[in-house]
Formats: structure tokens, sequence, C-alpha cells
């Protein structure tokens, strides 16, 4: 079974420009969550879809946005893109919504993004 | 949200037990306890979870405090594979879907040949 899929894995914008970041969940999962690593802050979660609506959020601007389609791939979009945007963006999907406490998280390699 | 502390880095000799130490004093009663590791440039990966009872399975144990304010991460003989950052989470049932992940620092494990 194919893992979580994160493309691109890297990109380089500029500041003010915007970006999307896609995530394809392993076959059948129908939660996807995403997550911002910088060094700084470690691991803060943004957010998570299930069936095509966002659950839950996490402390983020509204710079800072996604969506889930049909087939439970996700996107997020972060417009106007400032410095400390740069960070490892991961995905991760799991069978069921986040309120399974218990759920497991699987997770894709991240998409890497520098902000010029 | 109830926080989580773990020792910034620890060292292991390869084949030797190692205990990773988390600290969650506030935690609630609807907290369980999760463990993820993530090796050099990848995404983080499952490890363990457990709420008041020792767990065990294929990769490590899980001892939790009786009164259930730090739990300790068991890895019973160490390879150089599991030299990763090892996170200790709180994840709590708060009704419906709102829902939240609480992310400690993690430790910094190195594994000596």
């Amino acid at each position: 079974k194919a893992g979580v899929t994160q493309t691109p894995r890297y990109l380089i914008k500029t500041r003010g420009q915007q970006v999307t970041l896609s995530c394809s969940p392993i076959s059948g999962h129908r939660s996807v969550s995403w997550y911002q690593q910088t060094p700084g802050q470690g691991l803060q979660f943004l957010f998570e879809y299930f069936s095509e609506t966002q659950r839950n959020k996490g402390n983020f601007p509204g710079r800072f946005s996604g969506r889930q389609f049909s087939n439970s791939r996700s996107e997020m979009n972060v417009s106007t893109l400032e410095l400390g945007d740069s960070a490892l963006y991961l995905c991760a999907s799991s069978l069921a919504p986040l309120a399974g406490v218990t759920d497991t998280q699987y997770f894709g390699p991240g998409t890497r993004l520098t902000v010029l | 949200d109830a926080k989580t502390t773990q020792p910034n880095s620890m060292e292991s000799n390869e084949e030797e037990p190692v205990h990773l130490p988390c600290n969650h004093s506030t935690i609630s009663g609807t907290d369980y306890i999760h463990w993820y590791r993530q090796l050099p440039s990848q995404g983080p990966e499952y490890v363990i979870h457990g709420l008041t009872s020792n767990v065990n399975n294929r990769m490590a144990s899980l001892a939790i405090a009786e009164d259930r304010k730090s739990s300790t991460l068991i890895l019973h003989r160490a390879t150089l594979r599991d030299a990763a950052v090892y996170y200790c989470i709180l994840r709590r049932a708060s009704g419906g879907s709102n829902y939240k992940l609480t992310f400690g620092k993690g430790t910094l494990l190195t594994v000596n040949p």
C-alpha cells in the first residue's frame, strides 16, 4: 500500500506570492491533517479535513487555508507569503477523523517551502 | 492545553535499553499519551499510545505513572535506526470534532555504535 505522498517536495517562493501544496492520503484514509514544522516552533497543527469539511483548526492566520476533494486528496494554500512561512509542511492521513483519539496518523515526507 | 516536557537530548549505545521520559503534569482524564518519532529527513511515524495501563508493541513499551503525570517510552534494544527525535503527544477526546493536539519539543536520541 502506497504511503502518504506530498508534492512538490521542495519549493522556493518570494514574499507576497501564494503557494499551493498537495497531499494524497493512503488509499482508504478519509482524514487529512496538515502541520507546519520550523526549528523554532517545532511541529504545529494547522488544520484537519474529513469528508471535504474542515473539522479542526490550529492557531494560524487566515492566510493559511485548505480544502479536501471527494477522493480525500487535500491541498493547502498560503497567500501573501512571509519570510516566517519558511518551513517543512507535513501532511498526515488517518482512517477516521481526529475525534478518534486512538487513531494513528501516517505522515508524508513533507514539502520544504523556502520564502525569499 | 496540557503541555509535555521532555529532555532536549539523550544518548544511548547500540543494543542497550533506552528510557525516554515525558512529563505531563497538567494531563486531563481524557488525554491519551501518544509517542511519535521523526527520523532525519522524514515525516513523523507512530510508535505507541496509551491511556492508563502500560502498553507494549513490536517497536517499544510505554510505561505510564499511576498518577499519569509522567510516562516513559522504552526501547528495549536500541539500534542505529532508532536515532531520531521522539515526540510525546497528548491527544484529547473532548467530544465531537473539537480536538486538540499538543506536540512536545521532542527528545533527540543519539545511538552510538
